[in-house]
């Protein structure tokens, strides 16, 4: 069974410009995760979708961050305009809906100069 | 304001040697979780501790759970260099995983 995967693996861009990363979660999966990890700390949440419904995204910077779950499978986390402050690894992460465990894709380390 | 903690934040130990990681969660956590995540990989699921006083063991590592103090420990015994890694624990309150800052541990030879 494949894992979660996530493009790309790695991002740089210049401070301002706009960036996307993308999440295709394990088959049957219903929920899915998305994650930000700073240098040094654990991850931090940044938005639950259950099918395509964003049920908990209270901790997204909505002046600049945006994510949709098109047909309750795929994901994208977008950012627009990219800050200094924005460089981190993004992950995803997926499960089922009644499942204990949840799996974690390799993630995308962005870095914004 | 949910709270995980975890200590120590760095730990070197010599190959041998046996020491615990532990973890404060400030919630009635519904379940809590331990992982390991090696330098720019992402994180492996180790255990997953769903009641008080559970207890779990994979080779090395054994993990515990007392609800009632609000710790979960990592035990590592007769640590090896494959054991290097930073580790996590989560707590899931609420449908949300909420991380540790994680233990960076690397066994020396």
């Amino acid at each position: 069974e494949a894992g979660v995967v996530q493009s790309p693996r790695y991002k740089i861009i210049e401070k301002k410009q706009p960036v996307a990363f993308w999440c295709n979660p394990i088959s049957g999966h219903n929920t899915l995760y998305w994650y930000r990890q700073n240098l040094g700390q654990g991850p931090e949440l940044l938005i639950r979708y259950e099918n395509e419904e964003a049920v908990d995204d209270s901790q997204l910077p909505k002046d600049r961050f945006s994510a949709e779950r098109l047909k309750g499978v795929d994901s994208t986390l977008k950012i627009q305009p990219a800050e200094l402050g924005d460089s981190a690894v993004y992950l995803c992460a997926s499960q089922y809906t009644s499942g204990i465990e949840q799996y974690f894709g390799p993630g995308t380390r962005l870095t914004v100069t | 304001e949910l709270k995980v903690e975890q200590n120590p934040l760095f730990l070197s130990m010599q190959e041998g040697k046996n020491y615990t990681i532990y973890c404060n969660y400030s919630t009635t956590s519904d379940r809590l979780y331990w992982y390991r995540q090696d330098p720019g990989k992402s994180l492996e699921s180790l255990f997953v501790l769903l009641s008080n006083g559970a207890v779990k063991q994979e080779g090395r590592l054994m993990a515990s759970l007392d609800t009632k103090a609000r710790l979960s420990t990592l035990h590592i015994t007769a640590a090896v260099h494959d054991l290097s890694a930073t580790y996590f624990c989560a707590d899931f309150t609420g449908n949300q995983f909420y991380f540790g800052t994680g233990t960076s541990l690397t066994v020396i030879p």
